[in-house]
């Protein structure tokens, strides 16, 4: 199977801050990487789509880039609504996996 | 406008079954595969399986492989996930998902706990 790293686990940061989380495959995907925020008791919302390509209706702070087996998602300026948990995965081979996620905190 | 709507979890004791089903519309349902997630409480998203819009084909997570059963019935656009042989670990809210991959879709999940 291919495993999927994020980094960090957690995140601290203020609004209007830029952050980057970063997603690592254990083999090539090429750019078949999506990103997913989810907030508590609620179900993953689709970001980025082929590892950088915005989803409809997802604000433009949002931004993935990346190939291969390295990935980034970069928030330009946070804003109060993004303070969530962050998942990337993998849908290149069965079982498409997901990165163990990254929890965006308040500083 | 698409809606996913889960719905048959429960408690269950370890060794039963339960049936997953989740109710589909506003979208051509044979066009899309469709796929399940669970996330386990306090837990990451973890694949657990994925059906084609054909239904021709079936992929699953290696630990249920043998346990579940993913179906889908296109009259009723509908795709279920059968669950025998329950463990604790498959403890957890289960989503489904339109699409193979980056999903644009999700419904609201349904949690299945597998306790004595």
């Amino acid at each position: 199977d291919i495993q999927m790293t994020q980094s960090p686990s957690t995140l601290s940061a203020s609004v209007r801050d830029r952050v980057t989380i970063t997603c690592r495959a254990s083999q090539s995907i090429n750019d078949w990487l999506a990103w997913y925020q989810q907030k508590p008791g609620k179900a993953p919302k689709l970001l980025i789509y082929q590892a950088s390509s915005l989803q409809s209706g997802v604000p433009s702070r949002f931004s993935g880039s990346g190939s291969e087996t390295e990935f980034t998602l970069t928030i330009s300026s946070l804003q109060p609504d993004d303070f969530a948990s962050y998942y990337c995965q993998q849908y290149l081979t069965y079982p498409y996996t997901f990165g163990q996620g990254t929890k965006l905190e308040i500083k | 406008e698409v809606q996913l709507l889960e719905s048959g979890g429960g408690l269950v004791q370890p060794g039963g079954s339960l049936r997953l089903s989740c109710a589909a519309s506003g979208f051509t349902f044979t066009s899309y595969a469709m796929t399940w997630v669970r996330q386990a409480p306090g837990k990451g998203l973890e694949w657990v399986s994925v059906i084609s819009g054909s239904g021709g084909v079936r992929e699953y997570i290696e630990s249920v492989k043998g346990r579940f059963i993913i179906s889908s019935d296109s009259s009723k656009n509908t795709v279920y996930l059968q669950m025998n042989s329950l463990r604790a670990e498959d403890t957890a809210v289960y989503y489904c998902a339109k699409g193979d991959g980056g999903h644009d879709y999700w419904g609201q999940g349904t949690l299945v706990i597998v306790s004595p």
